[in-house]
């Protein structure tokens, strides 16, 4: 049981570049989540998935796109990535929405020049 | 919107009891905890919800006072493993989303 998994674990791109994050679990989850993190501010929810087929908005979602390929998969894009975007990126996963425990990956540390 | 975390950081002697605070300007439906060692994942502690109940860990305590909008978490007889930055996440519009504090660094020395 891997739980939740990320790739890549580190990234350097420069600004305009676009590039895919991939997170995938394997507990049967219904719900998936991304975060960032920067130092000080805790985490912030860029967008998660209730269900396969959904995707919401979260607190910071512009510049970012997603794509919840089937019930495991949960893919963030950068379409042209800008230097305030680097940060930390957590993939999570939960049962459901309600309430529930999320499940964190290792993260992704992304460098923006 | 951001609950505010007290203290930003403590020290503590292996043994010591430790109390970490959440406040939020806004009613909140629920409140969690999550603790995240340097260059780690956050992993889950507690999850309190209106009305009382708690999931989470037997050996760790909490309290969520739901008229002052804050959550405590109590941490006793502190061992080296506790130390971290621990994390509330908080739900306030009852749309499940958590928006998270900045953290509480807690270091435990021998």
């Amino acid at each position: 049981n891997a739980g939740v998994t990320q790739t890549p674990k580190f990234q350097v791109l420069k600004t305009g570049q676009s590039m895919t994050l991939q997170c995938a679990q394997d507990m049967n989850h219904n719900s998936m989540y991304w975060y960032r993190q920067d130092p000080g501010m805790g985490l912030r929810l860029i967008y998660y998935s209730a269900s396969e087929g959904t995707t919401d908005k979260g607190e910071v979602p512009n510049g970012y796109n997603v794509s919840r390929l089937n019930k495991r998969e949960f893919s963030l894009r950068l379409e042209s990535a800008a230097p305030s975007q680097t940060s930390v990126y957590f993939c999570a996963s939960s049962q459901g929405t309600e309430r529930e425990t999320q499940y964190f990956g290792p993260g992704t540390r992304l460098l923006v020049l | 919107q951001q609950p505010v975390q007290s203290p930003q950081a403590v020290i503590l002697r292996e043994g010591e009891d430790a109390v970490i605070n959440c406040s939020s300007s806004k009613a909140l439906y629920s409140v969690h905890w999550y603790r995240q060692k340097h260059g780690e994942a956050p992993v889950f502690l507690m999850i309190l919800l209106k009305g009382g109940e708690q999931k989470g860990h037997d050996k760790i305590s909490a309290s969520f006072n739901e008229k002052k909008q804050q959550s405590s978490l109590y941490l006793t007889a502190s061992q080296l493993s506790y130390s971290g930055t621990y994390f509330c996440g908080t739900e306030m519009d009852s749309n499940y989303q958590l928006i998270w504090g900045a953290g509480t660094k807690l270091i435990i020395k021998p």
